[in-house]
């Protein structure tokens, strides 16, 4: 079946720097790539989508780029913020199907 | 506008009982979805209904678990028989119910079976 692979957590960073969280899928056809953010005590959030191979997603300075020869959307933000401190989740959705498949989440702490 | 509700926030019951979750979608979305998320097993879907029917039950984990949608709109899970490992964040999410649209997602109810 359907599933996504991410990289373990917790993510912890220094304001300013580079963030990259792997994320790959395993599935068969052509899905759509996701990535959503928890904030504490807050719900899921859509933070950025691609739905076909080379297209690159895009907000709040957070930017995926689904590879389809990877099998890839990594998540990368140049210069993150203490405010970027959530659970990050890489999901996909199958064509055809309309659930999610989440990956298992990745706690990222960015200290001032 | 209002978004995604569930009630209720909190629930804390005994192994053996039933409970009842409820999710209200944003108006006017026709697409509702279930989810849990548990420690063991990270985020999974649990039931997708179109209107008041649903297509896909293929995440339900056993037949203690049930769900129906009523007027288009709210939604309840009900389980049966609780067991511990029943215990988890419940989640709802709903969206204009076109395909590639984006599912917004509730606050969630986390259940604690003692």
């Amino acid at each position: 079946g359907d599933s996504v692979t991410q990289m373990e957590g917790p993510v912890t960073l220094s304001e300013e720097a580079f963030l990259t969280i792997n994320c790959t899928y395993t599935a068969t056809g052509y899905p759509s790539l996701f990535w959503y953010v928890q904030y504490p005590g807050e719900g899921l959030q859509l933070l950025l989508k691609a739905t076909k191979a080379d297209d690159k997603g895009s907000n709040k300075g957070f930017e995926a780029t689904y590879r389809k020869e990877t099998t890839s959307f990594h998540l990368e933000k140049g210069s993150v913020q203490v405010s970027d401190s959530a659970v990050y989740f890489c999901a996909l959705r199958n064509t055809g199907f309309q659930k999610l498949v989440f990956g298992t989440g990745t706690r990222l702490l960015v200290s001032p | 506008g209002a978004g995604v509700s569930q009630s209720p926030s909190n629930k804390v019951t005994e192994k053996g009982k039933d409970v009842e979750l409820r999710c209200d979608p944003i108006s006017g979305h026709t697409a509702l979805y279930w989810y849990r998320q548990s420690l063991g097993q990270g985020l999974e879907f649990l039931i997708y209904f179109q209107g008041n029917s649903a297509p896909d039950k293929s995440g339900l984990p056993s037949d203690r678990f049930s769900a129906e949608r009523t007027g288009g709109s709210v939604s309840t899970l009900t389980i049966q028989r609780t067991q511990q490992e029943d215990s988890a964040v419940y989640l709802c999410a709903s969206s204009p119910g076109q395909a590639r649209n984006e599912q917004f997602f509730g606050p969630g109810t986390r259940l604690t079976v003692l």
